[in-house]
């Protein structure tokens, strides 16, 4: 079973229009960590957003905003008033420190199109 | 320079060769990840390395893959005997490894490999 699983493949929106990416996410421990990465067509992975397991409040950032779930064990991305310059794959991701090395495991990615 | 350095950015050889890829992370910190990234298999773990040591080798997916980092500083990755399947992007990502709080994992450009 993924233990990070972003079921939308693939979005397209016209610009303006808000966007939400899906993440759900499956772990035994009860601290861990969960990630939001941005790869734009030039390939470098951005990091957007952190967020540990004790802290549920959502948070906004300018257009991005983001809704943590416990209950549901959903991480999900908002962007509002989407831009083209927001077209890329975004990835979320897990850091279970049980292992010790806190690696990531991330999810297959959305890749998210906004057209003019 | 500021960010997570990767060389080559691109790298083409034949089946059987051997290649050597280098990460150059960002000053001060002292985790450093490899991962890779294949349209297949999406990101992967591969090793991680605290300092100058990898206690967490896990994601290696054979004895071929090996990696090493000198002075707490650059790390390289070296694939012995390539073969079609080892073509990817590899990333490497680098934190700050502070005990009480978990610091986001910073990534470089990767390094294109392909095999002939």
């Amino acid at each position: 079973a993924q233990k990070v699983t972003q079921a939308q493949t693939e979005i397209s929106v016209v610009e303006k229009e808000d966007v939400t990416l899906d993440c759900v996410y499956e772990t035994r421990d009860t601290t861990y960590y969960l990630f939001w990465y941005k790869q734009p067509p030039s390939g470098e992975l951005v990091f957007l957003i952190r967020r540990n397991s004790f802290d549920e409040q959502n948070e906004i950032s300018g257009r991005y905003s983001w809704n943590f779930q416990k209950s549901t064990s959903s991480f999900n991305f908002t962007i509002t008033a989407s831009q083209v310059v927001d077209s890329a794959v975004y990835f979320c991701a897990l850091s279970e420190p049980g292992a010790g090395s806190y690696q990531l495991t991330f999810g297959k990615g959305t890749k998210l199109s906004v057209i003019p | 320079g500021a960010g997570v350095s990767q060389s080559p950015s691109n790298k083409v050889t034949e089946k059987g060769k051997d290649v050597e890829l280098r990460c150059d992370p960002i000053s001060g910190h002292t985790a450093l990840y490899w991962y890779r990234q294949s349209l297949g298999q999406g990101l992967e773990f591969l090793i991680y390395f605290q300092g100058n040591s990898a206690p967490d080798k896990s994601g290696l997916p054979s004895d071929r893959f090996s990696a090493e980092r000198t002075g707490g500083s650059v790390s390289t990755l070296t694939i012995q005997r390539t073969q079609q399947e080892d073509s990817a992007v590899y990333l490497c990502a680098s934190s700050l490894r502070v005990t009480e709080q978990y610091q986001p994992q910073h990534f470089g450009d990767g390094t294109r490999l392909s095999i002939l």
